[in-house]
């Protein structure tokens, strides 16, 4: 195991709700990742926080927002959720922003229905 | 833009051969590159990287992978299957330079190890 846990596993929310989703970073990491991974494809790259900062963002729209704490745990907000968001979303940890190694938690898997 | 491909959806192979599973890249500059192992309903676990220095890296559970800068390859090889190495196998890369960090994966290839 990783050391990275997220919360919850398992998730089911309907199209225009709210959803936060969470992620404890491995000790010792100070930057986390947030991935989508629809069925059958790779996992995309939503954002990156390093040092409670956003520090760099992939192709998703405002609706996908996030947070990281002091203790470097960080939260995954969604907002007007529609069915396509549908997905397992990863995170991942790592000891600095350059993300050369990257360690994963199980992923929660959302369901819009 | 980078972007990897992953030109098999599925590898086939019998306990005990060699397995090969391919991957080949764009990116601008000098890439990272990253092998990622996912089984069922869990997250990545990293396997191995290219970074700089030896072209043949040697990862975690006997895998290995060969960067070929001309053919921009990073194929991700085992010298001998086992049925437990059953799994989704990711490859990533992104840039080495320009300050971004972002990854970009490919679609994944399953591979399948019959006893």
């Amino acid at each position: 195991e990783t050391g990275v846990t997220q919360s919850p596993t398992h998730l089911i929310k309907t199209r225009g709700q709210q959803v936060t989703l969470r992620c404890s970073s491995q000790s010792g990491h100070n930057t986390v990742s947030w991935y989508q991974q629809a069925l059958g494809q790779g996992p995309q790259f939503i954002f990156q926080y390093y040092r409670e900062e956003e520090n760099g963002r992939g192709n998703f729209p405002p609706r996908f927002s996030g947070l990281q704490f002091p203790n470097y745990s960080s939260e995954l907000n969604v907002n007007a959720l529609e069915l396509d968001d549908s997905a397992l979303y990863l995170c991942a940890s790592s000891e600095d922003r350059s993300n050369t190694e990257a360690f994963f938690g199980q992923g929660t898997r959302l369901t819009v229905v | 833009a980078q972007s990897v491909a992953q030109p098999e959806d599925q590898v086939n192979v019998a306990e005990g051969n060699p397995l090969t599973v391919k991957c080949t890249y764009s990116v601008s500059g000098n890439p990272y590159l990253f092998w990622y192992v996912q089984y069922p309903n869990r997250g990545l676990q990293f396997l191995l990287k290219y970074i700089t220095g030896d072209n043949l890296v040697k990862g975690s559970y006997g895998f290995e992978a060969e960067f070929n800068k001309s053919q921009t390859s990073f194929h991700l090889k085992k010298p001998s299957a086992l049925v437990s190495d059953s799994a989704l196998y990711f490859c990533a890369v992104r840039s080495a330079s320009g300050g971004s960090y972002i990854p970009t994966f490919g679609r994944g290839t399953s591979l399948i190890v019959h006893p």
